[in-house]
């Protein structure tokens, strides 16, 4: 068990450039959540996958938002079109399905967008 | 909507204090984890709870969720340096939404030495 993985860990971009984020979930785990936070504030939830389907979006997801986790195993999350107020930290967590388990987050990736 | 409000937003004490941080909804959580969280890095699990009333012992940290799973409270005991950090409370959704987080917004924990 190698714990949740991020990649990158930083991304710094020009307003208006695509980006694309990575994270591999703990293997056994069928669970996938995408969380943003911003500077002193607490995560919030992004998107979740129950192995290859998107069960729920929040609506901070806008149209330029797009994540995927083909196989049931990584994700990928996609920003299109980066804007300044899209710099934040994104972080994956990965958990067993059921009540009371616990997600397990990833060490997160840093958007900067210049 | 679920909300979880958590305070103080800041703490800043001295080595060897107490102190006590607290998060309360008005929404039932099906559990609640806690989790620390250092700069730069994602957040780190301390504990889940998930029955109404359970304490929890982790060293000097003790966590209560309480009786109705609507709030619940992290205790540290005689405080140390290496306390420093951000501290996250999380409720977990009901129904198809069990494993979906709602963060309260942190605490900022500094202990001086």
């Amino acid at each position: 068990d190698t714990g949740v993985s991020q990649d990158p860990r930083h991304k710094i971009t020009k307003r208006g450039q695509n980006v694309t984020f990575r994270c591999d979930p703990i293997s056994e785990h069928n669970r996938l959540y995408w969380y943003r936070q911003t500077l002193g504030q607490g995560p919030e939830f992004l998107t979740y996958f129950q192995n290859e389907a998107q069960l729920e979006k929040s609506r901070l997801l806008s149209d330029r938002f797009s994540a995927e986790r083909p196989k049931g195993s990584f994700s990928t999350l996609e920003i299109q079109r980066t804007e300044q107020g899209d710099s934040a930290m994104y972080l994956c967590a990965s958990s067993y399905g059921g009540i009371g388990q616990t997600a397990f987050f990833g060490q997160g990736t840093r958007l900067t967008v210049v | 909507t679920q909300l979880l409000e958590q305070s103080p937003q800041f703490l800043s004490i001295q080595e060897g204090e107490n102190l006590t941080v607290y998060c309360n909804s008005s929404s039932v959580f099906s559990s609640l984890q806690w989790y620390r969280q250092e700069p730069g890095e994602g957040p780190v699990l301390l504990v889940t709870v998930v029955t109404g009333g359970e304490v929890k012992k982790l060293k000097r940290l003790t966590f209560q969720f309480g009786d109705a799973r609507k709030d619940s409270s992290l205790h540290i005991t005689a405080a140390q340096p290496g306390d420093t950090g951000l501290y996250l409370c999380a409720g977990a959704g009901g129904g198809t939404s069990y494993g979906k987080l709602t963060f309260g917004q942190g605490t900022i924990l500094t202990v001086h030495p």
